[in-house]
Formats: structure tokens, sequence, C-alpha cells
């Protein structure tokens, strides 16, 4: 039984068109993130939510929408891709947002741009 | 301002070799949390540990122990008789209790090579 699961776990694309990666979790946790990857491994958090409320959004560009339907989904949309789009997504969810909990990631989704 | 630095870029070791991962951080969060994950070749992010600021006392998992000492604001990854599946990159990561957000700040990773 996966905890996080994304999907998809590869997405090769043509700059400028329109792509989501889905995340959902089984854990029961109250909060969920996206967090990015770039080429050097740099992890660098994008989004954070509590119970569908948007609670970090870190200077992302406008492009990338995420939305929650429910507390177990996060799911990340990302507008007119660009070659600076490639990187691994990771979703994650923890029990709260106090900082306390860890973070339980998915096996990320990675982005190609072509 | 809150960060994060791991120094170590790479390390290689001969199996059974013991290795130890270096993170400094910084904050000036009096209650704060700090965390290991593991990224092994295939790219998942496994969860290793965490420890509150409140919390100085070393841990032991087996052959993993993390040292943890406020006065140098360090927390320190130790592998003792590395393996080859030991092979991965390492984190260290920080999250401040007044952030009230759960955003955690990673280090610039460790990757850690274990030959046979």
């Amino acid at each position: 039984d996966t905890a996080v699961s994304q999907t998809p776990k590869y997405l090769v694309t043509q700059m400028g068109n329109d792509k989501s990666i889905k995340c959902e979790q089984n854990l029961g946790h109250d909060t969920m993130y996206w967090y990015k990857q770039d080429s050097k491994k740099f992890l660098k958090i994008m989004f954070s939510y509590n119970n569908k409320e948007l609670i970090i959004n870190e200077t992302v560009p406008n492009r990338f929408s995420p939305k929650s339907p429910d507390k177990a989904h996060l799911n990340l949309h990302i507008n007119s891709l660009e070659l600076g789009d490639s990187a691994v997504y990771f979703c994650a969810s923890s029990q709260d947002w106090g900082g306390k909990a860890p973070q339980h990631f998915g096996d990320g989704t990675r982005l190609s741009i072509l | 301002a809150q960060k994060v630095t791991q120094a170590q870029t790479e390390i290689s070791v001969v199996e059974k070799e013991d290795v130890t991962l270096d993170c400094v951080y910084e904050t000036r969060d009096t209650t704060y949390y700090l965390f290991w994950y593991k990224q092994p070749p295939s790219g998942e992010l496994v969860f290793l540990i965490r420890r509150n600021s409140f919390d100085e006392q070393n841990e032991i998992s087996g052959r993993y122990s993390w040292n943890f000492q406020k006065s140098t604001s360090s927390f320190n990854f130790t592998i003792t008789a590395s393996q080859v599946v030991d092979s991965a990159v390492y984190f260290c990561a920080l999250s401040e209790a007044t952030s009230n957000t759960g955003k955690l700040i990673f280090g610039q990773g460790t990757t850690l090579q274990v030959k046979p």
C-alpha cells in the first residue's frame, strides 16, 4: 500500500504545453506539500496545503497552480511549460503543519521539457 | 535567516568503513526540528530521523547514529560498517516551529558512494 503516490512518474512534453501531476496520500494526514528538486539535487518547497487551504506559496510563478479537492489530494497544474521547469517534483504529506511531524514523500515525478 | 549546510558534496568509502555526514544549521528559533532523509539511486526520499531542539540525546538505530549538538549547531549522521546499499544522497533538513508552516529547509545533500 503506497502511502503517498504521484502520477505520472515520468512526464516528457514540449515547451508551451500545459500539464498536471496528481498526488494522493492514504495516511490520513492533514497537510500536503509540493517540492521541486533541480538538476543539482537541491530541494525547495513550492506549496503547502492544510486541510485544503493554502499555507505556503513560496514565490512560485503563477504558471504553477496547486489544487486540493480534499485533504487526501494535492494536484499540481503547470501552464505554458518552460525549459527551466525541467526537474523532479515531489509531493509529501505530514500529520500537521507545525513542522514537528516528519514529511512522507512520494516517489517523485520527473518532468522533462523538450 | 534559516539555512542548512552540508559541506561535503561527495564522499566515497570502501565497504565496512565508518562514515560521518556533517550537517550545520542556522536558525533564530528556539524551537525547531531537524531531519535526515535518504535518497537512494531509485529516487524516492526516505525519512530517517527527526530531532527536536530540546532533545540533545544522541540516537542509535542499528548501524546509524546521530549526534545533535546545539552548541555547534550541528546534527551529524554516522553510518557504522557501511554497506553498498547505503550508497545514496543524504539530506539534512530543518523546520522552524514559529513559521507554523511545516516548511522544510534542505541542505544541498551529500552523495555517499560505498564501494565493495
